[in-house]
Formats: C-alpha cells, sequence, structure tokens
C-alpha cells in the first residue's frame, strides 16, 4: 500500500522557535492534509491542501503541497506552549468524493519552557 | 454541531469476549471511516462507507472484525472473537467531500 514518510519522528523545542517537518510519498496524492492530535482526543485538521504548489496559511501555520505531489510540508512560527501535540500529515488520492487517508506516523512536538 | 460521536470512550474486555464500538457521523456527511492507532502501526484506515455502502475493507485486519452502517446516522464496528493484539485507540471520521475529515474522540480497546 501507499507509505508516508514523515519527519522528523520528534522536536524538542524553545518556545519561540519556528517548527518545520514534512512528509514524502512513494505515490502521488491530489489532497494533502496536515492534523494535530492532543492526548486522549481525535486528530483535527489544521490545513487542507487541493493543488500541486499550492502554499496555505492558517494563522501562524504554513504548508505547502509539492509540485511533484509526493511531498508536503508544515511551517509553525513561534511556538507556543498549545502547538505541542503530535502533527500528522495525510494524503488522499480520490477520483470524486472521499476515499480515506494514509497518514504519516506523526511528528511528536515538545516544547520546553 | 455535536461532531462525530463514539461510544463508549473506554473499552475493557476479555480475550474472546464479543466488542462492539459505535458511532454516529455529523448529520449531512455521505462518507464514513473508521482507523484503528497504535503505536507501532499509526493510523490506519480498516473500512469505509459511501452513502451507507462498504466501499472498500481491506484494511480489516481478519475476519473477527466486521462493520456495519444501518443508515446515515450510525455505523458500529464489531470484534468476536476479541484478542489482546486488537487493544488500541479506534476511531470514527465522517466525510462530506474530499479532505473534509472529522475524527471522533475514539474508543480505547484494551483486551485482557
Amino acid at each position: 500500500g501507499q507509505q508516508l514518510n514523515q519527519s522528523p519522528q520528534s522536536m524538542f523545542i524553545q518556545e519561540g522557535e519556528d517548527v518545520s517537518m514534512n512528509c514524502t510519498s512513494s505515490s502521488i496524492f491530489n489532497t494533502w492534509l496536515w492534523y494535530k492530535q492532543d492526548p486522549g482526543e481525535g486528530p483535527v485538521l489544521l490545513i487542507a491542501l487541493y493543488k500541486a504548489g499550492e502554499l496555505t496559511s492558517n494563522g501562524r501555520l504554513t504548508a505547502q503541497f509539492g509540485i511533484t505531489r509526493k511531498d508536503s510540508f508544515l511551517n509553525i512560527s513561534a511556538s507556543i506552549p498549545s502547538d505541542v501535540g503530535i502533527y500528522f500529515c495525510a494524503g488522499e488520492y480520490s477520483g470524486g468524493g472521499a476515499d480515506g487517508l494514509t497518514f504519516g506516523k506523526g511528528t511528536h512536538l515538545i516544547i520546553q519552557p | 454541531d455535536a461532531g462525530v460521536i463514539q461510544s463508549p470512550r473506554h473499552e475493557v474486555t476479555e480475550m474472546g469476549q464479543e466488542v462492539t464500538l459505535r458511532c454516529k457521523p455529523i448529520s449531512g456527511h455521505n462518507s464514513l471511516f473508521w482507523y484503528r492507532q497504535t503505536m507501532m502501526r499509526g493510523l490506519e484506515l480498516l473500512i469505509y462507507f459511501n452513502n451507507n455502502v462498504p466501499i472498500d475493507d481491506s484494511g480489516m485486519p481478519e475476519d473477527r472484525f466486521s462493520a456495519k452502517m444501518p443508515n446515515a446516522s450510525f455505523s458500529t464496528l464489531k470484534i468476536q472473537p476479541s484478542e489482546p493484539r486488537d487493544s488500541a485507540v479506534y476511531f470514527c471520521a465522517s466525510s462530506l467531500w474530499q479532505g473534509g475529515y472529522t475524527f471522533g474522540s475514539g474508543t480505547r480497546l484494551t483486551v485482557v
């Protein structure tokens, strides 16, 4: 099946630092998504990307859909304590409606005081 | 909007018992997905439905797992008989369009 390689696996940063994580795939996707999961909860959608080359921002978050359709990155600027959590990339290849997402293994973001 | 509602939140059962997980999708969403999350394998798609019809169940681990969606507002995932390796967090998600997935809070299943 499709595989998503997400890196880094974990990040230990200081509050206020910028964060960057990325995902690569062996196959193309026509939708890339970034989710955040807090302990004991389900993943929550942060940003959705639908077009190769698309660059989208949501507050301090910026994500891009790679030109090859096989990669995406997520940047978080000026990190704050509530950014702590697990971030997942996800891709979908669909001819029309929702067909199910393939997820990366996640990036654990830990902010040191 | 109450979001995707899953029950129970936690389930502890003995090996060999039947387990039923329940999901109520967001009203109006026409796709429903069941995922399983473990430390080793991450988030895996088990099965999904479009308009209450199962489309792809290739992710279901084995015949002990079954899922139904009798109507647009309810789905179940059943494990019979359950085994310790089934211990995981099971998520239900619903969607109206590509990429617009909303996840429930999950059911943490422990099989002892």
